[in-house]
Protein backbone atom coordinates (compact mmCIF):
# COMPACT_ATOMS: atom_id res chain seq x y z
CA UNK A 1 0.00 0.00 0.00
CA UNK A 2 1.19 3.62 -0.70
CA UNK A 3 1.98 5.69 2.46
CA UNK A 4 1.87 9.69 2.22
CA UNK A 5 2.75 10.45 5.70
CA UNK A 6 2.42 14.27 7.25
CA UNK A 7 3.81 16.13 9.76
CA UNK A 8 1.23 16.95 11.70
CA UNK A 9 -2.13 16.51 11.81
CA UNK A 10 -3.20 19.68 13.80
CA UNK A 11 -0.91 22.40 13.68
CA UNK A 12 -1.76 26.29 15.29
CA UNK A 13 0.72 28.96 14.89
CA UNK A 14 0.48 32.77 15.22
CA UNK A 15 0.03 35.45 12.32
CA UNK A 16 3.57 36.15 10.75
CA UNK A 17 5.24 33.10 12.05
CA UNK A 18 7.35 31.33 8.78
CA UNK A 19 5.71 27.79 8.80
CA UNK A 20 6.67 24.41 7.64
CA UNK A 21 4.46 21.17 6.56
CA UNK A 22 6.50 18.17 5.60
CA UNK A 23 5.07 15.54 3.68
CA UNK A 24 6.75 12.02 2.70
CA UNK A 25 6.08 9.11 0.70
CA UNK A 26 7.36 5.77 0.39
CA UNK A 27 6.09 4.55 -3.23
CA UNK A 28 9.23 6.32 -5.15
CA UNK A 29 6.52 8.02 -6.68
CA UNK A 30 8.02 11.17 -9.62
CA UNK A 31 5.13 13.40 -8.46
CA UNK A 32 4.07 15.24 -4.91
CA UNK A 33 1.49 17.83 -4.74
CA UNK A 34 0.03 20.16 -2.01
CA UNK A 35 -3.30 21.44 -2.35
CA UNK A 36 -5.45 23.23 0.32
CA UNK A 37 -9.14 22.56 1.12
CA UNK A 38 -11.87 25.17 2.59
CA UNK A 39 -15.93 24.83 2.93
CA UNK A 40 -17.10 25.06 -0.51
CA UNK A 41 -14.00 25.65 -2.72
CA UNK A 42 -13.34 22.21 -3.11
CA UNK A 43 -9.18 21.08 -3.22
CA UNK A 44 -7.02 23.76 -4.70
CA UNK A 45 -3.59 23.02 -6.03
CA UNK A 46 -1.13 25.07 -4.47
CA UNK A 47 1.70 23.49 -6.14
CA UNK A 48 3.31 20.35 -7.34
CA UNK A 49 6.48 18.62 -8.36
CA UNK A 50 7.24 16.09 -10.83
CA UNK A 51 11.22 15.43 -10.14
CA UNK A 52 13.88 16.21 -7.36
CA UNK A 53 14.70 20.32 -6.90
CA UNK A 54 11.46 20.59 -9.84
CA UNK A 55 8.49 22.88 -8.16
CA UNK A 56 5.40 24.64 -10.22
CA UNK A 57 3.06 26.84 -9.35
CA UNK A 58 -0.33 25.58 -9.15
CA UNK A 59 -3.68 27.46 -8.84
CA UNK A 60 -3.28 29.38 -6.11
CA UNK A 61 0.86 29.42 -4.94
CA UNK A 62 0.72 33.04 -3.55
CA UNK A 63 2.04 33.28 -0.37
CA UNK A 64 3.13 29.47 -0.38
CA UNK A 65 6.93 28.10 -1.65
CA UNK A 66 8.20 24.56 -1.53
CA UNK A 67 10.80 22.41 -1.29
CA UNK A 68 11.95 18.98 -2.93
CA UNK A 69 15.57 17.96 -1.49
CA UNK A 70 14.89 14.40 -2.00
CA UNK A 71 12.19 12.53 -4.22
CA UNK A 72 10.23 11.20 -1.19
CA UNK A 73 9.77 14.32 0.63
CA UNK A 74 7.86 17.38 -0.75
CA UNK A 75 7.67 20.24 2.15
CA UNK A 76 5.24 23.10 1.97
CA UNK A 77 6.05 26.63 3.61
CA UNK A 78 3.90 29.25 4.86
CA UNK A 79 6.85 32.45 4.52
CA UNK A 80 4.43 34.42 6.58
CA UNK A 81 1.38 32.91 7.97
CA UNK A 82 -2.04 34.98 7.90
CA UNK A 83 -5.51 33.99 8.89
CA UNK A 84 -6.25 33.09 5.36
CA UNK A 85 -4.07 30.29 5.29
CA UNK A 86 -6.43 28.87 7.63
CA UNK A 87 -7.34 25.16 6.41
CA UNK A 88 -7.44 22.01 6.01
CA UNK A 89 -3.29 20.99 3.92
CA UNK A 90 -3.35 17.54 2.16
CA UNK A 91 -0.47 16.36 0.38
CA UNK A 92 -0.80 13.23 -2.24
CA UNK A 93 1.58 11.54 -4.70
CA UNK A 94 1.55 9.57 -7.78
CA UNK A 95 3.27 8.53 -10.37
CA UNK A 96 2.74 9.99 -13.89
CA UNK A 97 -0.50 8.67 -15.20
CA UNK A 98 -1.97 6.91 -12.05
CA UNK A 99 -4.06 8.07 -9.61
CA UNK A 100 -2.88 10.38 -6.74
CA UNK A 101 -2.70 9.14 -3.08
CA UNK A 102 -3.60 11.55 -0.13
CA UNK A 103 -2.09 11.86 3.40
CA UNK A 104 -3.99 12.16 6.48
CA UNK A 105 -4.00 16.36 5.93
CA UNK A 106 -2.96 18.79 8.44
CA UNK A 107 -6.03 20.99 9.68
CA UNK A 108 -3.41 24.48 9.96
CA UNK A 109 -5.11 27.45 12.16
CA UNK A 110 -2.95 30.82 11.64
CA UNK A 111 -4.48 32.85 15.02
CA UNK B 1 -10.02 25.88 -18.79
CA UNK B 2 -10.40 21.85 -17.74
CA UNK B 3 -13.59 21.75 -15.91
CA UNK B 4 -14.90 18.76 -13.55
CA UNK B 5 -18.71 19.71 -12.71
CA UNK B 6 -20.64 17.29 -9.99
CA UNK B 7 -23.74 18.01 -8.24
CA UNK B 8 -23.10 19.16 -5.00
CA UNK B 9 -25.80 17.76 -3.52
CA UNK B 10 -26.60 16.72 -0.19
CA UNK B 11 -28.11 13.06 -2.18
CA UNK B 12 -30.01 11.73 -0.01
CA UNK B 13 -30.81 7.83 -0.41
CA UNK B 14 -32.36 4.71 1.61
CA UNK B 15 -30.62 1.68 2.92
CA UNK B 16 -30.14 -1.05 0.52
CA UNK B 17 -30.62 1.44 -2.32
CA UNK B 18 -28.63 2.25 -5.44
CA UNK B 19 -27.05 5.61 -5.09
CA UNK B 20 -25.87 7.70 -8.42
CA UNK B 21 -23.48 9.71 -8.73
CA UNK B 22 -22.71 12.01 -12.24
CA UNK B 23 -19.56 13.60 -13.03
CA UNK B 24 -18.85 15.40 -16.57
CA UNK B 25 -15.95 16.97 -17.59
CA UNK B 26 -14.96 19.66 -20.13
CA UNK B 27 -11.39 18.14 -21.71
CA UNK B 28 -12.04 15.86 -24.71
CA UNK B 29 -8.27 14.33 -24.53
CA UNK B 30 -9.20 13.64 -20.68
CA UNK B 31 -7.88 10.18 -20.51
CA UNK B 32 -8.54 8.46 -17.08
CA UNK B 33 -10.75 8.75 -14.39
CA UNK B 34 -11.26 8.32 -10.51
CA UNK B 35 -13.62 8.37 -8.18
CA UNK B 36 -12.40 9.57 -4.57
CA UNK B 37 -14.14 9.00 -1.32
CA UNK B 38 -14.15 11.58 1.31
CA UNK B 39 -15.23 11.30 4.92
CA UNK B 40 -16.02 14.74 6.92
CA UNK B 41 -12.32 15.62 9.00
CA UNK B 42 -10.59 12.81 6.50
CA UNK B 43 -8.85 12.85 3.51
CA UNK B 44 -9.73 11.78 0.31
CA UNK B 45 -9.30 7.82 -0.67
CA UNK B 46 -9.01 6.48 -3.95
CA UNK B 47 -12.24 3.71 -4.41
CA UNK B 48 -12.46 3.35 -8.21
CA UNK B 49 -10.44 4.34 -11.48
CA UNK B 50 -11.71 3.93 -15.19
CA UNK B 51 -9.01 4.34 -18.14
CA UNK B 52 -11.65 2.89 -20.72
CA UNK B 53 -15.82 3.07 -22.45
CA UNK B 54 -18.18 1.13 -20.64
CA UNK B 55 -18.54 -0.49 -16.84
CA UNK B 56 -16.08 -1.32 -14.21
CA UNK B 57 -17.08 -3.42 -11.23
CA UNK B 58 -15.50 -3.40 -7.63
CA UNK B 59 -17.82 -4.75 -5.26
CA UNK B 60 -20.87 -2.90 -4.57
CA UNK B 61 -18.83 -0.01 -6.81
CA UNK B 62 -19.75 0.23 -10.58
CA UNK B 63 -17.98 2.90 -12.13
CA UNK B 64 -19.02 4.24 -15.65
CA UNK B 65 -17.46 5.76 -18.49
CA UNK B 66 -18.88 7.88 -21.74
CA UNK B 67 -16.00 9.23 -23.48
CA UNK B 68 -18.28 10.39 -26.51
CA UNK B 69 -20.37 12.38 -23.78
CA UNK B 70 -17.82 13.25 -21.38
CA UNK B 71 -19.55 11.58 -18.85
CA UNK B 72 -18.35 9.26 -15.78
CA UNK B 73 -20.63 7.97 -12.88
CA UNK B 74 -20.01 6.39 -9.63
CA UNK B 75 -23.28 3.96 -8.31
CA UNK B 76 -23.36 2.41 -5.45
CA UNK B 77 -25.14 -0.92 -4.78
CA UNK B 78 -27.07 -1.68 -1.84
CA UNK B 79 -25.86 1.50 -0.47
CA UNK B 80 -25.26 1.45 3.71
CA UNK B 81 -24.51 4.22 6.10
CA UNK B 82 -21.27 3.80 6.12
CA UNK B 83 -21.13 5.13 2.72
CA UNK B 84 -22.43 8.46 3.77
CA UNK B 85 -19.34 10.72 2.66
CA UNK B 86 -18.25 13.21 0.03
CA UNK B 87 -17.67 11.70 -3.08
CA UNK B 88 -15.06 13.48 -5.51
CA UNK B 89 -14.34 13.13 -9.51
CA UNK B 90 -11.16 12.98 -10.83
CA UNK B 91 -10.25 13.85 -14.17
CA UNK B 92 -6.55 13.15 -15.28
CA UNK B 93 -5.74 14.87 -18.31
CA UNK B 94 -2.23 15.11 -20.84
CA UNK B 95 -0.86 18.58 -21.19
CA UNK B 96 2.63 19.12 -22.47
CA UNK B 97 5.19 16.76 -20.90
CA UNK B 98 2.93 16.42 -17.80
CA UNK B 99 -0.48 15.38 -16.73
CA UNK B 100 -2.96 17.35 -14.56
CA UNK B 101 -5.25 15.78 -12.26
CA UNK B 102 -8.56 17.92 -12.09
CA UNK B 103 -11.35 17.60 -9.26
CA UNK B 104 -14.73 18.00 -9.14
CA UNK B 105 -15.68 20.03 -5.55
CA UNK B 106 -17.62 16.64 -4.81
CA UNK B 107 -20.87 14.98 -4.02
CA UNK B 108 -22.21 15.12 -0.99
CA UNK B 109 -24.21 11.08 -0.10
CA UNK B 110 -26.26 10.45 2.87
CA UNK B 111 -27.48 7.25 3.41
CA UNK B 112 -30.27 6.90 5.46
CA UNK B 113 -30.87 3.92 7.93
Amino acid sequence: DVKVTQSSRYLVKRTGEKVFLECVQDMDHENMFWYRQDPGLGLRLIYFSYDVKMKEKGDIPEGYSVSREKKERFSLILESASTNQTSMYLCASSRLTEPQHFGDGTRLSIL
Amino acid sequence: QKEVEQNSGPLSVPEGAIASLNCTYSDRGSQSFFWYRQYSGKSPELIMSIYSNGDKEDGRFTAQLNKASQYVSLLIRDSQPSDSATYLCAVNTPGGSNYKLTFGKGTLLTVNP
